[in-house]
């Protein structure tokens, strides 16, 4: 498809086990983008990548979150020993070189319970 | 640091109506500016942008903006509300490309359109 896309779309997870989120963004996109976005909240910086490196992990709110882009390509978001403070909807967005503009995929709504 | 002010949580418009959706931001350089869209149970899509150009900025569906430097604003209109608009609306600012493009985001405002 055309678009960025995401899976699962939804994933409830129990407390305590470990969860990995995947983004295919657009095709050709250099730049990569995670988000967090809690309930009636406005999405929340997580973590850049350039092709495979990972130049900002600034917004990862514990070392139990983990990124990674091995081929510059699809990206995963990884989170170990979940919380309930970890549910909410995660979001990927990619860019193209030279434009500003970032689009995004539909989410993954992840439930801790 | 940059931050980004929507004002109220919800606005309620009757059909036909004129759309007047608030956003103030602040950031330490020449801002990039975005109005952001949002679906029940989908993700963000690209209403409209300022990148420097011209301060008046038309988007999809019959949106524009308008960036007043002075105001530290860009506030979203749109001439006459259609039902198909009720939605979340966020505003984001960004202060560059490369590693400093992240976005930050408003805490958003839900439209609701009454027929």
């Amino acid at each position: 498809g055309a678009g960025v896309s995401q899976s699962p779309r939804y994933k409830v997870a129990k407390r305590g086990q470990d969860v990995a989120l995947r983004c295919d963004p657009i095709s050709g996109h250099v730049s990569l983008f995670w988000y967090q976005q809690a309930l009636g909240q406005g999405p929340e910086f997580l973590t850049y990548f350039q092709n495979e490196a990972q130049l900002d992990k600034s917004g990862l709110p514990s070392d139990r979150f983990f990124a990674e882009r091995p081929e510059g390509s699809v990206s995963t978001l990884k989170i170990q020993r979940t919380q309930q403070e970890d549910s909410a909807v995660y979001l990927c967005a990619s860019r193209a070189t030279g434009t500003h503009e970032q689009y995004f995929g539909p989410g993954t709504r992840l439930t801790v319970t | 640091a940059q931050s980004v002010t929507q004002l109220g949580s919800h606005v309620s418009v009757s059909e036909g109506a004129l759309v007047l959706l608030r956003c103030n931001y602040s950031s330490s350089v020449p801002p990039y500016l975005f109005w952001y869209v949002q679906y029940p149970n989908q993700g963000l899509q690209l209403l409209l942008k300022y990148t420097s150009a011209a301060t008046l900025v038309k988007g999809i569906n019959g949106f524009e903006a308008e960036f007043k430097k002075s105001e530290t604003s860009f506030h979203l209109t749109k001439p006459s509300a259609h039902m198909s608009d009720a939605a979340e609306y966020f505003c984001a600012v960004s202060d560059g490309a490369g590693a400093n493009s992240k976005l930050t985001f408003g805490k958003g405002i839900t439209l609701s359109v009454r027929p």
